[in-house]
C-alpha cells in the first residue's frame, strides 16, 4: 500500500520561501509511469493543482504559479519536493502530495490522483 | 485553463435519497474526469475515474456519468457516511482543474 507523508515547517514569513517535501513508502517512486503532485487548499477553499513531476524529472506548472514554483524528485530517498518562493498570505493553505496513478485504455491514459498525503498546513505570517 | 463548474454548491438531503452533482467543463474533455470525495480535515479520496469507472473499494452506490462537457456523479441511496463535499477534476490537460465544490449536507 503505497503512502505519502508531507514535512516542512508550518510557519513561513512573507517574501520567503515555503519547502516541502514527501516521502513516498510501500513502493518505489521510480517505478511505474506515475506522476508526482502537488495540491493545495486554502481554508474552506477548493483545490488548486500546483504542479507535478515524473520520474524523469519533467515537471508541469500551474501557470499561475509558474514563476514560482519548483518541484523536485530525490529517487535516492523516494521524496519529492515543492518551492514555492515569494510567499504572501494567499499562500497560507493546506499543502498535500499526491500520485497520480492512470488507467490505461488501449493506449489512452486517463489519470487521477489516487494516493494522497494526509496534508500540512502552511501558514504564511511574519 | 480548463473551467470546472459543479452544480449544486450545495445540497441537502435525508439518508436513503437518491442524489445526483453535476460537473460541467469549460471545453470537451472526452471522458477525462474524475470525482473524489472530502471529508473535513481529511484528503481527498478518489471515487470515480474516467467518468465512469469505479474506484476498488468505493461503494457500488456511487456511479458516474457523461463525456464531452457535462458529467454526472449519482449516489443511489445516501449513507451518513456519504455527507460531504465532492469535487470533479479534468484530467484532459495541465492545469489540471478542479470544481468548486458541492457539499452535502443532512436534511
Amino acid at each position: 500500500q503505497v503512502q505519502l507523508q508531507e514535512s516542512g515547517p508550518g510557519l513561513v514569513k512573507p517574501s520567503q520561501t515555503l519547502s516541502l517535501t514527501c516521502t513516498v513508502s510501500g513502493g518505489s517512486i521510480s517505478s511505474g509511469s506515475y506522476y508526482w503532485s502537488w495540491i493545495r487548499q486554502p481554508a474552506g477553499k477548493g483545490l488548486e493543482w500546483i504542479g507535478r513531476i515524473y520520474t524523469s524529472g519533467s515537471t508541469n506548472y500551474n501557470p499561475s504559479l509558474k514563476s514560482r514554483v519548483t518541484i523536485s524528485v530525490d529517487t535516492s530517498k523516494n521524496q519529492f519536493s515543492l518551492k514555492l518562493s515569494s510567499v504572501t498570505a494567499a499562500d497560507t493553505a493546506v499543502y498535500y502530495c499526491a500520485r497520480s496513478g492512470y488507467y490505461d485504455s488501449s493506449g489512452y491514459y486517463y489519470y487521477y490522483f489516487d494516493y494522497w498525503g494526509q496534508g500540512t498546513l502552511v501558514t504564511v505570517s511574519s | 485553463d480548463i473551467q470546472m463548474t459543479q452544480s449544486p454548491s450545495s445540497l441537502s438531503a435525508s439518508v436513503g435519497d437518491r442524489v445526483t452533482i453535476t460537473c460541467r467543463a469549460s471545453q470537451s474533455i472526452s471522458s477525462y474526469l474524475n470525482w473524489y470525495q472530502q471529508k473535513p480535515g481529511k484528503a481527498p479520496n478518489l471515487l470515480i475515474y474516467a467518468a465512469s469507472s469505479l474506484q476498488s473499494g468505493v461503494p457500488s452506490r456511487f456511479s458516474g456519468s457523461g463525456s464531452g462537457t457535462d458529467f454526472t456523479l449519482t449516489i443511489s441511496s445516501l449513507q451518513p457516511e456519504d455527507f460531504a463535499t465532492y469535487y470533479c477534476q479534468q484530467s484532459y490537460s495541465t492545469p489540471r482543474t478542479f470544481g468548486q465544490g458541492t457539499k452535502l449536507e443532512i436534511k
